[in-house]
């Protein structure tokens, strides 16, 4: 079966310092990934999704960033952390057809910027 | 372009009484209609889904929702809440994007359940 692992659980970091965030999914090949970002009152956001190895999208301009090393690794990542970017980060894959069966999240990181 | 809306941010209902959580779309294309639900500090748990099938669509956990064309809605119900209902339900809708469908939520509704 399709897992997805996503780490750390909680960060908190001060302002200025760098992020990664790092996301794995086990048990399928090809995945869809997204990056999706929930902050108090604003819903979820969607951040960044891939298709591909090396290829990733954008939807928000922001100072976060995306990689896709590995066909089922996906990785957040920050040169400098604002307090804005405090908020749940949620990794998230789906099938190539996502529009029939939907995205299957990991747990979330709850990132603190101080 | 697609989007949901969800009616009501909070949502107060007692032991027992009916659970109805609010969801209209807009969509360009047939939509594809999703919620989830998510417990605090928690990921995102799918509860049904609507795939053109059957308009109404049984999920997990005893929820339940309707697909109307007419009234481009997509509401959630559960004929009794249970304490363990409390947490926040999502309305979802798929959008076409490169190479991918990506899916546009809602801001969520918070359920609250009052023994």
């Amino acid at each position: 079966s399709q897992t997805i692992h996503q780490w750390p659980a909680t960060l908190v970091q001060p302002v200025g310092s760098p992020l990664s965030l790092e996301c794995t999914v086990e048990g399928t090949s090809n995945p869809n990934l997204y990056w999706y970002r929930q902050a108090a009152g604003r819903g979820l956001q969607l951040l960044f999704y891939s298709v591909g190895i090396g290829q990733i999208s954008s939807e928000v301009p922001q100072n976060l960033s995306a990689s896709r090393p590995q066909d089922r690794q996906f990785i957040l990542s920050s040169k400098k952390l604002l307090l804005s970017d405090s908020g749940f980060y949620l990794c998230a894959w789906s099938t190539r057809d996502g529009r029939s069966y939907g995205y299957t999240f990991g747990s979330g990181t709850r990132l603190t910027v101080v | 372009a697609q989007s949901v809306t969800q009616l009501g941010s909070h949502v107060s209902v007692s032991e027992g009484a009916l659970v109805l959580l609010r969801c209209n779309y807009s969509s360009s294309v047939p939509p594809y209609l999703f919620w989830y639900v998510q417990y605090p500090n928690q990921g995102l748990q799918l509860l049904l889904k609507y795939t053109s099938a059957a308009t109404l669509v049984k999920g997990i956990n005893g929820f339940e929702a309707e697909f109307k064309k007419s009234e481009t809605s997509f509401h959630l119900t559960k004929p009794s809440a249970h304490m363990s209902d409390a947490a926040e339900y999502f309305c979802a809708v798929t959008r076409p994007g490169a190479g991918s469908y990506q899916l546009t939520f809602g801001k969520g509704t918070k359920l609250s359940v009052i023994p």
